[in-house]
């Protein structure tokens, strides 16, 4: 059974700064490894998909790595902004369903 | 156009009411999916559906009924609810199944029951 665990759970950081968030995940045999941001009360929103051929994916002032072999995957934020304030879960796939690991809750402080 | 969109928004119920969420998507998603929400935990996996039908059940207790009448709408029909059952309610859609693409999720809907 896919266990997923996301580290630090909370993190609280003044504008402007880079930072990492990590997770990590027990079954290698995945499809793919996709990062959400949920706002409090609402629905995920999709950020990142990384398929598991690949190492990395970018969007904007994010982007997410996937090391398959050791079931670990980063998501970095640069320049952080208050609008990043959120929840931030890690899913790996097996290709039918995402497993969520337990969220970073992400505070920027202006 | 990315959008799934679940219906009502918020529901509340009594124990031996009847009633349904509604989601609907208009990208060509053929899997579709029904995920669980306790307050600050993760989403929990209950239904996928692979071309309107069921492909995965997680368990899920028999007052939950899913219904995918086609491949644009997904629905959960429930009944005899238990107060623990109040959570968020997200449905989410994907191209097809075993595929790894984008799973995009719906805004949910929160279900009270009383």
């Amino acid at each position: 059974k896919q266990e997923v665990t996301q580290i630090p759970a909370a993190l609280s950081v003044p504008e402007g700064e880079n930072l990492v968030l990590n997770c990590s995940f027990t079954d290698s045999a995945i499809y793919n490894l996709q990062w959400f941001r949920q706002d409090p009360g609402k629905g995920l929103t999709s950020l990142l998909l990384i398929q598991s051929s690949q190492r990395e994916q970018t969007s904007g002032r994010l982007n997410a790595s996937l090391d398959k072999s050791s079931g670990r995957s980063t998501l970095y934020i640069a320049a952080s902004q208050p609008g990043d304030s959120a929840t931030y879960l890690c899913a790996p796939g097996d290709g039918n369903k995402l497993v969520f690991g337990a969220g970073t809750i992400l505070r920027v402080k202006s | 156009d990315t959008e799934v969109t679940q219906t009502p928004k918020h529901l509340v119920m009594g124990m031996t009411n009847k009633k349904s969420l509604k989601c609907e998507q208009h990208m060509g998603h053929r899997a579709m999916y029904w995920y669980k929400q306790k307050a600050k935990k993760p989403p929990e996996l209950m239904f996928v559906y692979s071309y309107e039908k069921l492909s995965i059940n997680e368990s899920v207790p028999s007052r939950f009924s899913p219904e995918c009448p086609n491949s644009s709408l997904l629905n959960l029909h429930l009944h005899a609810l238990q107060p623990e059952d109040s959570a968020l309610y997200l449905c989410a859609s994907s191209l097809r199944l075993d595929s790894g693409n984008t799973i995009y999720f719906g805004e949910g809907s929160w279900l009270t029951v009383v």
